[in-house]
């Protein structure tokens, strides 16, 4: 599988401000995909990043809120922006894991940056 | 609407015995079911899968069994051991989208 590297591992943020978290990986990947995990919630997919295009973003989060770059096969970036308490929560970048034999759609996870937002 | 449930939160077991961790789903076209273990501090790890078409999938000491008439799927962790406490996520697929539940944490003692 993919090694995922993510930084920062964890934050204490201020209200209004803005936090970028880094996803670097191992091997190139065309897909990687960022997901946020609330407070006692499930994971839940923000949006999915292709290198040289513009992110696709599920429904209830916007790029404004969530800027993504995807500047080259094995490296992306995810922006909290304008934070509240509410965007308290651990942060995950995923790529498809293309070792799998499972036939499912079976993903590595990075660590998660989990941020604190005051 | 959760389309994946995990009406559990937790689960204590004891050591040597069987884990039984639940998860109900509402869409019938997902085509495979996935199981996550996610121990503190680091991110979900791939357990074991089932395809839609099947009832059961073993590997070694885990066992996921899918009852589709039910919407309903369980993983069977035998025998139970302290290095399994952790929280497991159970996923749905569908296209190339995970859906995941809240998680059930299980605690095994020894």
């Amino acid at each position: 599988s993919a090694v995922i590297s993510q930084k920062p591992s964890r934050d204490i943020c201020q209200r209004g401000t803005s936090l970028t978290i880094q996803c670097q990986v191992d091997s190139q990947v065309t897909m990687m995909f960022w997901y946020r995990q609330q407070p006692g919630q499930s994971l839940t997919l923000i949006a999915t990043a292709n290198q040289g295009s513009e992110a696709t973003y599920e429904s209830g989060f916007v790029i404004d809120k969530f800027p993504i770059s995807r500047p080259n096969l094995t490296f992306s970036t995810l922006t909290v922006s304008n934070m509240s308490p509410e965007d308290s929560s651990i942060y995950l970048c995923s790529v498809e894991d293309s070792y799998s034999n499972s036939g499912a759609n079976v993903l590595t996870f990075g660590a998660g940056s989990r941020l604190t937002v005051l | 609407d959760q389309q994946v449930k995990q009406n559990s939160p937790s689960l204590s077991v004891q050591e040597g015995r069987i884990s039984i961790l639940n998860c109900d789903y509402t869409n019938s076209m997902f085509d495979y079911f996935l199981w996550y273990k996610k121990y503190p501090a680091e991110g979900p790890t791939f357990l074991i899968s089932i395809s839609s078409i099947k009832d059961k999938n073993e590997d070694g000491r885990f066992t996921v069994f899918l009852n589709k008439s039910a919407k309903h799927l369980s993983l069977h962790i035998v025998p139970s051991q302290p290095g399994d406490s952790a929280v497991y996520f159970c996923a749905a697929s569908y296209a190339t989208a995970l859906i995941f539940g809240k998680g059930t944490t299980l605690s095994v003692s020894s």
